[in-house]
């Protein structure tokens, strides 16, 4: 069974800081790592990542991917109160289909 | 464009009503995806569709749930009968590429 393990659940920090949001999974037939951002209603998407070592890049926030130890990161830095949110990654394993398996998100506080 | 259409936006129902939920996608998109979202278990995949034809409904929990898409422009999610574990919100989402997955607003169902 394909899972999706995201750390940590949940983050407070303050305006400013820099936080990074893990993401790590097994799956049989990965195809890409997603990541996304759900405030209070549907997720949206943010990057999408096939290759290990490559770095994706949108604003203040980064993605990074690492086939061999099957993990990603998203940093935010400069955080600011908007970025309140949880962030979901997932992964599409659905080899000639589209499949993707959601990991439970991590739950990120940007106090003022 | 106005995006994954889903009605009803909230639905509150007694045990062992029949529920129905129903989702439009976006014109064009040849994929649809119903998920359900708790706090416990995160964002789950029920089914998904490609060009109206259900591809894996394994996320399906029980008989009590089943899902058509009778053409390109509608679909419907069917509990019954429903019971209080099924309370979560539903999100449909459709896509033509994997990294461009839109979801809908969700219905958020409350069985009591």
């Amino acid at each position: 069974e394909d899972k999706v393990v995201q750390s940590p659940l949940s983050l407070v920090v303050h305006e400013g800081d820099t936080v990074t949001l893990n993401c790590s999974y097994e799956v049989t037939n990965f195809r890409s790592l997603l990541w996304y951002k759900q405030e209070k209603k549907a997720p949206t998407f943010l990057f999408m990542l096939t290759s290990s070592g490559i770095e994706k890049k949108s604003g203040r926030l980064s993605s990074i991917l690492d086939k061999k130890e099957l993990f990603s990161i998203l940093n935010i830095t400069a955080t600011q109160t908007g970025d309140s949110a949880i962030y979901l990654c997932a992964v599409d394993s659905g080899g000639s289909n589209y499949k993707l398996t959601f990991g439970k998100g991590t739950l990120l506080t940007v106090n003022p | 464009d106005a995006g994954v259409i889903q009605s009803p936006r909230h639905e509150v129902t007694e045990m062992g009503q029949e529920v129905t939920l129903r989702c439009k996608p976006i014109s064009g998109h040849n994929s649809l995806f119903w998920y359900r979202q708790t706090m416990m278990r995160g964002l789950e995949l029920l089914i998904y569709f490609n060009n109206n034809v259900p591809i894996d409904d394994s996320g399906m929990p029980e008989d009590r749930f089943s899902a058509k898409m009778p053409n390109a422009s509608f679909s419907t999610l069917k509990i019954q009968p429903s019971e209080p574990r099924d309370s979560a919100v539903y999100f449909c989402a459709s896509s033509f590429r994997p990294d461009t997955q839109y979801f809908g607003p969700g219905t958020r169902l409350t069985v009591l």
